[in-house]
C-alpha cells in the first residue's frame, strides 16, 4: 500500500498566485515526520518544510506553509506568491516512528509549473 | 545541500561493468542513507550505513549490489555488472545522529550520481 500518495502529477499556476500541492499519508504509527522537498530541473534535493506530528501549529518557512489535517492524514503544501523560480518537482516524504534512524518514504511527486 | 558531496555527478557505464558511487557526508554527520530515484518517479530507500556498520539494508536489491561506509573516507556504492535497469539517479542523504536536535528536520541531500547504464 502506498504510504504517501500525492494525486496531481502536474500542476499549472500563474505567477505571484497561491497554490496548493495534495499529499495524504498512511501510517499506525504516533509519532512521524513529514517533509518537502524540491527537485528542479538540475536535479538536486531541496528540503523546504518539516511537520511533526506532535506539533500543534502548521509549520511555515517563508513562502512555504504546511496545511497539516492530522484527522484526515493530509499535509498540503501551500506556496504563496508563486515565482517563475518555482518551477520543480515537488516531493511530500514521511518518517516513521520519527526519529532519524527510520527511511525517509516518498510520494511519486508533483510537477509545479509557474507561468509568468 | 552543497555539504554533502556525491562523485562522480554523471557516470556512464557499459553493461557487465562496476559503477563505484562515492558520498561524502557533512561535517559533523555520521550516518547516511543512499537512494535511488528511477525516471519520473520518487526516490526509493536502498540502504542506511553509519561509519563501519550497516544498518538498515532491506531496500538493496540482493544481488550485484553494496555499499559501505569506512572509517576513513567516503561512503562508496557499488554496482557490479551494470544493466539497463541499474540506469537511474543516486542520491546520498546525511544528517545528525539520532537524538540530536538537528535529526528532527530533514535530511541533507547530495547533488545526486546520474548514472547511464548504455
Amino acid at each position: 500500500a502506498q504510504k504517501i500518495t500525492q494525486t496531481q502529477p502536474g500542476m499549472f499556476v500563474q505567477e505571484k498566485e497561491a497554490v496548493t500541492l495534495d499529499c495524504t499519508y498512511d501510517t499506525s504509527d504516533p509519532s512521524y515526520g513529514l517533509f518537502w522537498y524540491k527537485q528542479p530541473s538540475s536535479g538536486e534535493m531541496i528540503f523546504l518544510i518539516y511537520q511533526g506530528s506532535y506539533d500543534q501549529q502548521n509549520a511555515t518557512e517563508g513562502r512555504y506553509s504546511l496545511n497539516f489535517q492530522k484527522a484526515r492524514k493530509s499535509a498540503n503544501l501551500v506556496i504563496s506568491a508563486s515565482q517563475l523560480g518555482d518551477s520543480a518537482m515537488y516531493f511530500c516524504a514521511m518518517r516513521e516512528r520519527n526519529s532519524g534512524n527510520t527511511p525517509l518514504v516518498f510520494g511519486k511527486g508533483t510537477r509545479l509549473s509557474v507561468i509568468a | 545541500n552543497a555539504g554533502v558531496m556525491q562523485n562522480p555527478r554523471h557516470l556512464v557505464r557499459r553493461r557487465g561493468q562496476e559503477a563505484r558511487l562515492r558520498c561524502s557526508p557533512m561535517k559533523g554527520h555520521s550516518h547516511v542513507y543512499w537512494y535511488r530515484q528511477l525516471p519520473e518517479e520518487g526516490l526509493k530507500f536502498m540502504v542506511y550505513l553509519q561509519k563501519e556498520n550497516i544498518i538498515d539494508e532491506s531496500g538493496m536489491p540482493k544481488e550485484r549490489f553494496s555499499a559501505e561506509f569506512p572509517k576513513e573516507g567516503p561512503s562508496i556504492l557499488r554496482i557490479q555488472q551494470v544493466v539497463r535497469g541499474d540506469s537511474a539517479a543516486y542520491f546520498c542523504a546525511s544528517f545528525f545522529p539520532p537524538g540530536q536536535r538537528e535529526s528532527s528536520y530533514g535530511y541533507t541531500f547530495g547533488s545526486g550520481t546520474r548514472l547511464t547504464v548504455v
